[in-house]
This record gives structure tokens, sequence and C-alpha cells, in this order.
């Protein structure tokens, strides 16, 4: 199975930084990558396919880069509604495995 | 409106069995790929089962042998059969659409974009 290690585990951050979270694949999945958000309480929703691809609906201030093990989820002005778990998963091979969550907070 | 709706969730002895519905609209659950996906408490997600288009079936190794995913065409439902279940078993599940496509032999990644609110299992004696 394919692990994915997401750095770092629970970031603190203020409303209006940049913030970036990593994800790291145990072996290459080309760009085989999506990113979710988790507000406490409520399912996760897609917010980046195939690494790089903003879902529709999503807001500018996402974006994702990498390809081969080395992914970035990139929030350029924390919003508050941002605060919140992020997950990486590979869909490069089944059985599909996510990282283990980012969890950010306020500072 | 595109949505799904689980149910079928609940408190079950260990070794007992469960099944999982996962009522679709806006969409049919034979022409996608979907997924089930479950979350322990406190916990990160976990892949559970995949269910392609064509009717393939994959199962995570902690559930092989135990779960089986199906769906019914005119419900346009998923399921989730679970059978001798155990307490790390005990979860919020989640369906999923997965969109991505196989064409001509190539798997393009949309990735899953549309979740159920999950239905809560517990396993307990």
């Amino acid at each position: 199975d394919i692990q994915m290690t997401q750095s770092p585990s629970s970031p603190s951050a203020s409303v209006g930084d940049r913030v970036t979270i990593t994800c790291r694949a145990s072996q290459t999945i080309s760009t085989f990558l999506n990113w979710y958000q988790q507000r406490p309480g409520k399912a996760p929703s897609l917010l980046i396919y195939a690494a790089s691809t903003l879902q529709t609906g999503v807001p500018s201030r996402f974006s994702g880069s990498g390809s081969g093990t080395d992914f970035t989820l990139t929030i350029s002005s924390l919003q508050p509604e941002d605060f919140a778990t992020y997950y990486c998963q590979q869909s490069y091979s089944i059985p599909y495995t996510f990282g283990q969550g980012t969890r950010l907070e306020i500072k | 409106e595109v949505q799904l709706v689980e149910s079928g969730g609940g408190l079950i002895h260990p070794g007992g069995s469960l099944r999982l519905s996962c009522a679709a609209s806006g969409f049919s659950v034979v022409t996608n790929y979907m997924s089930w996906v479950r979350q322990a408490p406190g916990k990160g997600l976990e892949w559970v089962s995949l269910i392609y288009s064509g009717g393939s079936t994959f199962y995570a190794d902690s559930v092989k042998g135990r779960f089986t995913i199906s769906r019914d065409d005119s419900k346009n439902t998923l399921y989730l059969q679970m059978n001798s279940l155990r307490a790390e078993d005990t979860a919020v599940y989640y369906c999923a659409r997965d969109s991505s496509v196989t064409v001509f032999g190539v798997f393009e990644d949309y990735g899953m974009d549309v979740w159920g609110q999950g239905t809560t299992v517990t396993v307990s004696s």
C-alpha cells in the first residue's frame, strides 16, 4: 500500500497568513493526488484534484502543486472559514490511502 | 440537486451484521465510480470500498471478506453490507461519488466530489 504522510500535523496561523501543507507519498504517484477539507462535524469536501486542479466553487486562494512523491496545498490568505482539517489522498493505486490529516488551528 | 444521503447506521454487537444505504439524487450511482470512506472517532479518513461503473469492486484489506459493496439501479442507491463486525469498525461511514473515469484504458482522476452526511456505526457489546 502507498503511505501518505502530511506535515505539519497541527500548524497554527492567523487570518491573512499564507499557509503551506505538504504531502509525501511512499512511492511515485504521478499527479494522482487529491486534497480535501473537513470542518468539525461535517463531511469532507473536495478542494483540489489531480494535484493542481481547483474543484468548481473552491476559492482561488487555494492552490495545489507537485508530482511524483511530493505535493503541496497552499492557502494564500487564510480566512476564518479555512480553519479545518485537510487531507491528501492518492488515487494512483488501490487501496486508496489518505494522509493522517493536518488540523489548521487559529493562533 | 446532486446529493447523497446515507442511512442504516446504529449500535450493533460484535459479530453482527448491518447494511448501510446511500441514496443518490441528481446523478446515477451506476454510471459513476462510488466509494465508501469511514472515520473512526477522533481519527482520520480511511477508504473502505469502491465500485466502478462497470461493476468491479475493491476493498481495503481491513474489511475484505466481511464487507460487500453493491448498488441498485432501480433505486439509484449504493449499499455496504457489513458482516462479522468488530469494535474497530466503529466509525462514521460516508459514501462518496468519485468522478474519475477511465477512457480507452487511461485513468483520469477527478476526485471524490460529492459526499453524503455520514451515518454512524457503533460496534459494542
